[in-house]
């Protein structure tokens, strides 16, 4: 069982529409969480990080945190064609990265 | 703060042979890691250091890897006797010890082995 797995997409979406990235997590020890964008060819850049229960909400990104149920995710609101890449998520405990969702706006 | 730097940013080179590549990282981050990434899939951990101690080693990462990072700045990781299967692009990343320990990536290097 891998330590973070993410739903595998490959998602699409219209533009203009709220993109739903999820995330699971085996290693309850984990505390902190990020998102990366990864575009086609290049290193990943960072989102979002959030460690606590909730929502955390940056401009267009909300992350979500459920510890009990140990599950992470994000949102996209007003999805654009420069979102589309591949969304990792990561968890700071072992630097475990999930193998990413491919997210595809279409305009 | 120009970010994290990797060099060189391509290599191709013929099974068996040594590589070697170096990271410069976020000059105040006293963290360090490496990743290996392949197509479709999310990097891969190889180790970390905090300054110059090497904390943490991937089970994963054979004897023919080893990396360095002799003064608490730059590091370098070094592949021996490459095997096509080492064909990926080799990330590194910096952090600062903080609560948030948010991970920069530098551009990797892409390696190919023949």
């Amino acid at each position: 069982q891998k330590e973070v797995e993410q739903n595998s997409g490959p998602l699409s979406v219209p533009e203009g529409a709220i993109a739903s990235l999820n995330c699971t997590y085996s290693d309850r020890g984990s505390q902190s969480f990020f998102w990366y964008r990864q575009y086609s060819g290049k290193s990943p850049e960072l989102i979002m990080f959030i460690y606590s229960n909730g929502d955390k909400e940056d401009g267009r990104f909300t992350a979500q945190l459920n510890k009990a149920s140990q599950y992470v995710s994000l949102l996209i609101r007003d999805s654009q064609p420069s979102d589309s890449a591949t969304y990792l998520c990561a968890s700071s405990w072992q630097f475990y990265f999930g193998t990413g969702t491919s997210l595809t706006v279409i305009p | 703060d120009t970010g994290v730097s990797q060099n060189p940013r391509h290599k191709i080179t013929k099974r068996g042979q040594n590589v070697t590549f170096r990271c410069d990282p976020i000059s105040e981050h006293n963290r360090l890691y490496w990743y290996r990434q392949t197509l479709g899939q999310g990097p891969e951990f190889l180790t970390y250091f905090q300054n110059e101690a090497q904390l943490e080693k991937s089970r994963l990462l054979s004897d023919r890897f080893s990396a360095e990072r002799p003064k608490g700045s730059f590091s370098t990781l070094e592949i021996q006797r490459t095997e096509q299967g080492d064909s990926a692009m080799y990330l590194c990343a910096s952090s600062f010890q903080d609560y948030q320990e948010t991970q920069y990536f530098g551009p990797g290097t892409r390696l190919l082995v023949l």
